[in-house]
């Protein structure tokens, strides 16, 4: 049972530079969510999707985009990566109700 | 929308001690209050959750109290063990939509043996 799986797990990109992150579910979940972790922070919402074709901002928004074109799959993209985006980015999925699970977390270092 | 409100940023109690974190929320609509355990290098892990119908819910040495007037809500551990060490995060729900999580700013508990 895997869960929530993010790939990949680490990456360092330069400036400029862009990339996808890949989260999949495999709990036939509707809601799909993207996170970022920063210290002293917290955890604040990037973009979220309330099922199959469907993606909304959340509270950090700027600088990303996402694609949800499959129901077990969340992409997250930088199209062109800055030092502040360096941070822990976290997927998650939950069910009808409010439980949420969470990915094991994605380590970005822009430099 | 909503705002949750954590402290203490950072907690250290000696083992077998009870630990408290605490956390505040702004939004009266919100009905849904899950904690979240954090271990280095992992995602966040629910631990316990609460809904707005209950005053208190314990599981084994964990318990969630809400005091719905207040909007506050409180994570208590009891008899704390070195794998209690973690971060810990509160949330709050935005009743609407997609139920979306507000989360508080973490709380780091260091157990000393």
């Amino acid at each position: 049972n895997a869960g929530v799986t993010q790939t990949p797990k680490f990456r360092v990109l330069k400036t400029g530079q862009s990339m996808t992150l890949l989260c999949a579910q495999d709990m036939n979940h509707e809601y799909m969510y993207w996170y970022r972790q920063d210290p002293g922070m917290g955890l604040r919402l990037i973009h979220y999707s309330v099922g199959e074709g469907t993606t909304a901002k959340g509270e950090v928004p700027d600088g990303y985009n996402v694609s949800r074109l499959k129901k077990q799959n969340f992409l997250l993209g930088l199209e062109s990566a800055a030092p502040s985006q360096t941070s822990v980015y976290f997927c998650a999925s939950r069910t009808s109700g409010n439980t949420i699970y969470f990915g094991e977390g994605s380590w970005l270092t822009v430099v | 929308g909503e705002n949750v409100e954590q402290h203490p940023s950072t907690l250290s109690v000696q083992e077998g001690d009870s630990a408290v974190i605490k956390c505040t929320y702004s939004d009266s609509a919100s009905n849904y209050f899950p904690w979240y355990k954090q271990e280095l290098g992992k995602g966040p892990q629910l631990i316990i959750d609460i809904r707005s119908n209950v005053g208190e819910k314990k599981d084994q040495r964990i318990a969630v109290t809400l005091n719905k007037t207040a909007k506050h809500f409180s994570l208590h551990i009891t008899e704390t063990q070195p794998e209690d060490s973690a971060v810990y995060f509160c949330a709050a729900n935005e009743n609407q939509g997609a139920q979306k999580l507000v989360f508080g700013q973490g709380t780091r508990l260091t157990i000393n043996p």
